[in-house]
């Protein structure tokens, strides 16, 4: 079954780094989502994508955070300097389609994030 | 409340016995997912009810939905202790669906 998979499982970094969180969505799909969980709390929406540009963003997602689907498969997120509360797990799902809202999405098994 | 508020927070119940969850959200839905996280682990979609739909099943899993109520629940039925997990509901919202999820339930089923 396909799935979606998420590069590295854990990252450490210093504060001030920054950092690129990778993931392949499934082939078939075409919106793609960042959420991410710090830890004990729930599950937070960042972003979603689609057609090579950022359909929605939530105001977490500041000027320090950006996306990209570099080349048809990988689906990157990438925090340019890191602070300490950005220490979280951070998914990446994807979707075959939007319409009528009836799609599930899927996740991927998602990379914790620890900043120091 | 939140949009998607599950309660209860944590529930402890014995391997064999039936787990009930409830989920509740405040705005209109097209449907309402149910996802499954073992500790500091991966989402698993469960199920996914439409809200012209008020129960569905999938093995051991029963999930019904009230839009009058909005709420919905999941019941899993003669729990095992490998259904030990959080289980959150998600609701799709915006014109990209994102997901607005839930509180979380923890459930522990003990041996």
């Amino acid at each position: 079954e396909p799935e979606v998979t998420q590069t590295p499982s854990h990252q450490v970094t210093q504060m001030g780094q920054e950092v690129i969180l990778r993931c392949v969505p499934i082939s078939n799909h075409l919106y793609f989502y960042w959420y991410r969980q710090i830890l004990g709390q729930k599950v937070e929406f960042l972003v979603s994508f689609y057609n090579n540009e950022i359909s929605e963003k939530s105001e977490i997602f500041d000027d320090q955070f950006s996306v990209e689907r570099p080349d048809g498969s990988n689906f990157t997120l990438k925090i340019r300097s890191t602070k300490l509360e950005d220490s979280a797990m951070y998914f990446c799902a994807s979707v075959r389609r939007v319409a009528e809202a009836q799609e599930t999405q899927y996740f991927g098994p998602g990379t914790r994030l620890l900043v120091l | 409340s939140q949009q998607g508020e599950e309660d209860p927070q944590a529930l402890s119940i014995q391997e064999g016995e039936n787990a009930t969850m409830n989920c509740s959200y405040k705005t209109s839905i097209n449907n309402l997912q149910w996802y499954r996280q073992n500790s500091g682990r991966g989402l698993v979609h469960l199920i996914l009810i439409r809200s012209n739909e008020r129960e569905k099943h999938s093995g051991r899993l029963r999930v019904t939905l009230d839009t009058s109520k909005k709420s919905s629940s999941l019941l899993i039925t003669a729990s095992r202790a490998a259904d030990t997990a959080s289980y959150f509901c998600a609701t799709p919202t915006g014109g990209g669906n994102k997901l607005t999820f839930g509180t979380g339930t923890q459930l522990k089923v003990e041996l």
